[in-house]
This record gives C-alpha cells, sequence and structure tokens, in this order.
C-alpha cells in the first residue's frame, strides 16, 4: 500500500496551465481507469474534481482535465485563477482491496 | 442535498477506544460504498477503510486491520468507525466519504471531518 508520487508543488501565473503529476505501478495507476483527483483547500474538506482518470463532475470548471500514461496519470489545470490555489491529491483503486492516495501537491498562483 | 456530516472525535489515550459516526442525509447509505480517509496534522489524505455498498465486504489500510472496524445502520442512515487500541499515529481528522459508483471508484461527498487526538 505505497501511497502514489506526487511533486511536492508546482506554481504558475494566472491565466497559465500546470500540469501535476501522479505516479504508481503497473498494480495500481497502471492497472485501473480509477484514478481520482482532489482539491483542498486548507481547513477544508476535499473535493471530487476528476474521476475515471479523466472525467468531470458537474460544476467542476472544464479548466480542469486528466489524463493517463502507462503508470503516470496527470491533472492540468488550464487558465490559472486565484482560487485554484490549493492541494491536489490523486488517488488510484490500488489492487488488493485497497485504495491508495498520492502524497500531495501544493498549486501556487503566483 | 446530499451530505454527511460526522461527529465522535476527540481527545483519547493510547489503548483506548473511540467510535466516530457519519450520519448521511439526501441519500440512502445502502446504495453506496462508503469510505473512511483520515489526513494527520500537516499530512495528506489516507485510506482507512471501505464498506459494500450491500454492506457484505469491508476492507482496511493495513496498520489498522484488527483495531478498527467499519460499519452502518441503514435505518439510521448512519456509518461508524470503531477504533480501538488507539495509537498516537491514529491522530488526524477523520472523513467519511461516498463512493460513486460502488466501493473503489471515487469519493463525491465529503464531510468536514471529525479529529482525533490520541495522546496521553
Amino acid at each position: 500500500q505505497s501511497a502514489l508520487t506526487q511533486p511536492p508543488s508546482v506554481s504558475g501565473s494566472p491565466g497559465q496551465s500546470v500540469t501535476i503529476s501522479c505516479t504508481g505501478t503497473s498494480s495500481d495507476v497502471g492497472a485501473y481507469n480509477y484514478v481520482s483527483w482532489y482539491q483542498q483547500h486548507p481547513g477544508k474538506a476535499p473535493k471530487l474534481m476528476i474521476h475515471d482518470v479523466s472525467k468531470r463532475p458537474s460544476g467542476v470548471p472544464d479548466r480542469f482535465s486528466g489524463s493517463k500514461s502507462g503508470n503516470t496519470a496527470s491533472l492540468t489545470v488550464s487558465g490559472l485563477q486565484a482560487e485554484d490555489e490549493a492541494d491536489y491529491y490523486c488517488s488510484s483503486y490500488g489492487g488488493s482491496n485497497n485504495l491508495v492516495f498520492g502524497g500531495g501537491t501544493k498549486l501556487t498562483v503566483l | 442535498q446530499m451530505q454527511v456530516v460526522e461527529s465522535g472525535g476527540g481527545v483519547v489515550q493510547p489503548g483506548r477506544s473511540l467510535r466516530l459516526s457519519c450520519a448521511a442525509s439526501g441519500f440512502a447509505l445502502s446504495g453506496y460504498g462508503m469510505h473512511w480517509v483520515r489526513q494527520a496534522p500537516g499530512k495528506g489524505l489516507e485510506w482507512v477503510a471501505v464498506i459494500w455498498p450491500d454492506g457484505s465486504q469491508t476492507y482496511y489500510l493495513d496498520s489498522v486491520k484488527g483495531r478498527f472496524t467499519i460499519s452502518r445502520d441503514v435505518s439510521q442512515n448512519t456509518l461508524y468507525l470503531q477504533m480501538n487500541s488507539l495509537r498516537a499515529e491514529d491522530t488526524a481528522v477523520y472523513y467519511c466519504a461516498r463512493d460513486g459508483l460502488g466501493a473503489w471508484y471515487w469519493m463525491d461527498v465529503w464531510g468536514q471531518g471529525t479529529t482525533v487526538t490520541v495522546s496521553s
């Protein structure tokens, strides 16, 4: 049950695009299309942003998009806005009846 | 409006027990898998346990197996996490979350969390 690997931090200026990677293994990210992404503002509960690798729930801006290649999933935030500044976590079914999260990435809007 | 509200957190000594509750509204627990996820102070999210939509199966993080039990009361539409033999490393905010499709897919409804502090 090892955590997925995310960069500790990324940053970008308003209007720019940033991509957050989430690297797992052939047993989790690489094996299933059950990758999700969550946004968490300080002191708040996580919010679902992407599920099933690239599907956006109703109400999530289309500036948020997800993809996967091999054992690495990615979240791209386009047209950065100040309110996008938050922590982002990926998760995946880990096989063997467990679910794993990434360590989290702090997105800073400069 | 679908929501879940956790309660039952507090300060407890190592080795003692605590039971967390998660009251659901706007949807029936009997139709969804439910998770407990925790977040230690200043740390990331960690999945703890899941109960199947029909309640037939439960699965746990290795470090809590044998100590924690996830259960539910569909008549009360409430999810529980019984935590025994608590350790300092169990200190965290505990969230309950609804699985959007079954049991391993995505968490689309989250509560605000309840804080558990294990300390002597």
